[in-house]
């Protein structure tokens, strides 16, 4: 069964730093492209960045990109989303979502939430 | 950035209706559409990709038409656990990978 289980979340100050993790299982994840996507409080959902699965390709989207990094670790099964210089407006859950040989975002972890305020 | 609008924002509709979700992009998005489902406290669930196509393990109730601006959701007859947030998806060019912005779909 494929599983993708997000970890890292919480308070932080505005100005302060978070390193949320993804682990996958039930597949081989250096097989796979690899998104976070995040959804604020009673919003919608907003792509984050994507990963290839060598990782060499990384995309950002402009609202975080210069202050989050994205990269993973296939011999560990896992996923990293480090975010500095964090925003009252980075709050949100954070989801990493599995992309299939055709581009298509077919499994999604449950998410985990990142609070940002002083 | 392709800007997907989708439309209602909101429908209500008893179970047994049909139900018909819009989605139209700012420009041409061919067939690289997706639409997702999602239900309170849950991640989002691919239902349609490529425009038309179910996912593994969508009911056939589920079927997704169009291509280039306009594109469509239709839920042929509605179960109970139909009722949730609808968002469609482009990726024909991205990044950014952009969504639109929610039809919830409740019960009347």
């Amino acid at each position: 069964e494929v599983q993708l289980v997000e970890s890292g979340g919480g308070l932080v100050q505005p100005g302060g730093s978070l390193r949320l993790s993804c682990a996958a299982s039930g597949f081989t994840l250096s097989s796979y492209s690899m998104n976070w996507v995040r959804q604020a409080p009673g919003k919608g959902l907003e792509w984050v960045s994507y990963i290839s699965s060598s990782s060499g390709t990384i995309y950002y989207a402009d609202s975080v990109k210069g202050r989050f990094t994205m990269s993973r670790d296939n011999a560990k099964n896992s996923l990293y989303l480090q975010m500095n210089s964090l925003r009252a407006e980075d709050t949100a859950v954070y989801y990493c979502a599995r992309e299939d040989a055709v581009a298509n975002t077919d499994y999604w972890g449950q998410g985990t939430l990142v609070t940002v305020s002083s | 950035e392709i800007v997907l609008t989708q439309s209602p924002a909101t429908l209500s509709l008893s179970p047994g209706e049909r139900a018909t979700l819009s989605c139209r992009a700012s420009q041409s998005v061919r067939s690289n559409l997706a639409w997702y489902q999602q239900k309170p406290g849950q991640a989002p669930r691919l239902l349609i990709y490529g425009a038309s196509n179910r996912a593994t393990g969508i009911p056939a109730r589920f079927s997704g038409s169009g291509s280039g601006t306009d594109f469509t959701l239709t839920i042929s007859s509605l179960e109970p656990e139909d009722f949730a947030v609808y968002y469609c998806q482009q990726r024909n060019n991205w990044p950014p990978i952009t969504f639109g912005q929610g039809t919830r779909l409740e019960i009347k």
